[in-house]
């Protein structure tokens, strides 16, 4: 594609509830990132795809986050037993082979309010 | 640990009066520097990567530039549609991850 798309764009859940959000990279890109961003902060660190695998999944909070890529282009991200906390700006990225100092392509966000 | 300040947090301007925008880093081995545009309510917009001291990138009214302790991101003559947060990244070392500075917010008014 032309870029990187999210979806959803925004999600309302209650507390408690299991949530996926989806990133669909720039094709042809084989790194894919997921990022976390509150209000006034600049991007947080998630999780690092290579391909398939997560090569650095060391910014996940705990084990209630959890993101798959079993094709090595779609990912999804996995919150379960969501908490008030986890309201944020979700934020994927791509990059053409995960080289360092290359530079990354973000998407639009997926903003997501746990009610 | 790699470490991004930016200054000043917030920045207004009138339209046409140039400024700049600081990034300061801390980093063990600099593997490429970012600078971002977001606007609200969107994700942010690649605009520059610098790789060593010394190098200088330019696109339309922006200006970056890249020392060996930070990077000025120079506006000139600033226009209201450049009203956005500026963002500021460093990846160094063997690290495939880029840190993050806060942005700067600027504000450009007519």
């Amino acid at each position: 594609g032309a870029g990187v798309s999210q979806t959803p764009s925004n999600k309302v859940t209650e507390k408690g509830k299991y949530v996926e959000l989806r990133c669909d990279p720039i094709s042809g890109h084989t790194a894919l990132y997921w990022y976390r961003q509150s209000l006034g902060q600049g991007p947080e660190f998630l999780i690092y795809f290579q391909g398939t695998g997560a090569a650095d999944d060391s910014g996940l909070p705990n084990d209630r986050f959890f993101a798959v890529r079993p094709e090595g282009s779609v990912s999804t991200l996995k919150i379960q037993r969501t908490e008030r906390g986890d309201s944020a700006v979700y934020l994927c990225a791509s990059s053409r082979s995960g080289n360092l100092g290359e530079t990354q392509y973000f998407g639009p966000g997926t903003r997501l309010l746990v009610l | 640990e790699d470490q991004v300040t930016q200054s000043p947090e917030a920045l207004r301007l009138q339209e046409g009066e140039s400024s700049s925008l600081n990034c300061s880093y801390t980093v063990s081995g600099l593997r490429g520097l970012f600078w971002y545009r977001q606007d609200p309510g969107k994700g942010p917009e690649f605009l520059f990567t610098l790789y060593s001291a010394g190098e200088e990138k330019e696109k339309e009214r922006l200006k970056a530039t890249l020392t060996k302790k930070e990077s000025f991101l120079h506006i000139t003559a600033p226009k209201p549609e450049d009203s956005a947060t500026y963002l500021c990244a460093v990846q160094g070392g063997g690290s495939y991850i880029p840190t993050f500075g806060r942005g700067t917010s600027l504000i450009v008014h007519p």
